[in-house]
């Protein structure tokens, strides 16, 4: 099976701008994640997706930070404008069910470099 | 609210020594706990979870990890290091109860960077 696809794998933005992420995830899987890896540090989620709707999101500066699930299926997540403390690696993860039970699936992720 | 803690941020080990990583985690119900590695600039890979089965879990690479409730840990061993090992493993838990506010959460620790010499 194909696994979980993100783009761009790098991106390097000045503080102040803009940037979006692409995930799409592997077929069939009903639950999305976002999540946010600073160096040094395991994942933080930012936002959990049940199909198109909003699972958790309690983690997310929604101040900057948007995503969506449109159709439950690929998603974006957008930072705007950009602060230094973004820069980290963005990790998107599908899974059967949002139990737990079932295991994630990471992507290789987006490694985001704010100057 | 759950937790998990990494024993150890750097652990280094001759080829062929036994590898022991240490994760005790905190929750207030009964957790699904599990290891994942990761390569450099990869995401991270399942190697076991534990789900309320048996309490010694077999995972893939030779890895293994042993649920002591009393203890709340879950720590990861492998009889013999082998090079390819080297990376970074995370410890997480999530909630088992459906409905429960970390259901499907999965909450990492800080990562232990396994360092494998020859």
């Amino acid at each position: 099976e194909a696994g979980v696809a993100q783009s761009p794998r790098y991106k390097i933005i000045e503080k102040r701008q803009s940037v979006a992420f692409w995930c799409n995830p592997i077929s069939g899987h009903a639950t999305l994640y976002w999540y946010q890896q600073i160096l040094g540090q395991g994942p933080k989620l930012l936002i959990q997706f049940q199909n198109n709707g909003v699972v958790d999101d309690s983690q997310l500066p929604k101040d900057r930070f948007s995503a969506e699930r449109l159709k439950g299926v690929d998603s974006t997540l957008k930072i705007q404008p950009a602060k230094l403390e973004d820069s980290a690696m963005y990790l998107c993860a599908s899974s059967l069910d949002p139990g737990g039970f079932s295991p994630l699936h990471f992507g290789n992720g987006t490694r985001l470099t704010v100057t | 609210a759950q937790s998990v803690t990494q024993l150890g941020s750097h652990v280094s080990v001759s080829e062929g020594a036994l590898v022991l990583l240490r994760c005790n985690y905190s929750s207030s119900v009964p957790p699904y706990l599990f290891w994942y590695v990761q390569y450099p600039n990869q995401g991270l890979q399942l190697l076991l979870k534990y789900t309320s089965a048996a309490t010694l879990v077999k995972g893939i690479n030779g890895f293994e990890a042993e649920f002591k409730k009393s203890e709340t840990s879950f720590h990861l061993t492998k009889p013999s290091a082998h090079m390819s090992d080297a990376a970074e493993y995370f410890c997480a838990v999530s909630d088992s109860l459906a409905g429960g506010t970390s259901y499907g959460k999965l909450t990492f620790g800080q990562g232990t960077i396994l360092t494998v010499h020859p």
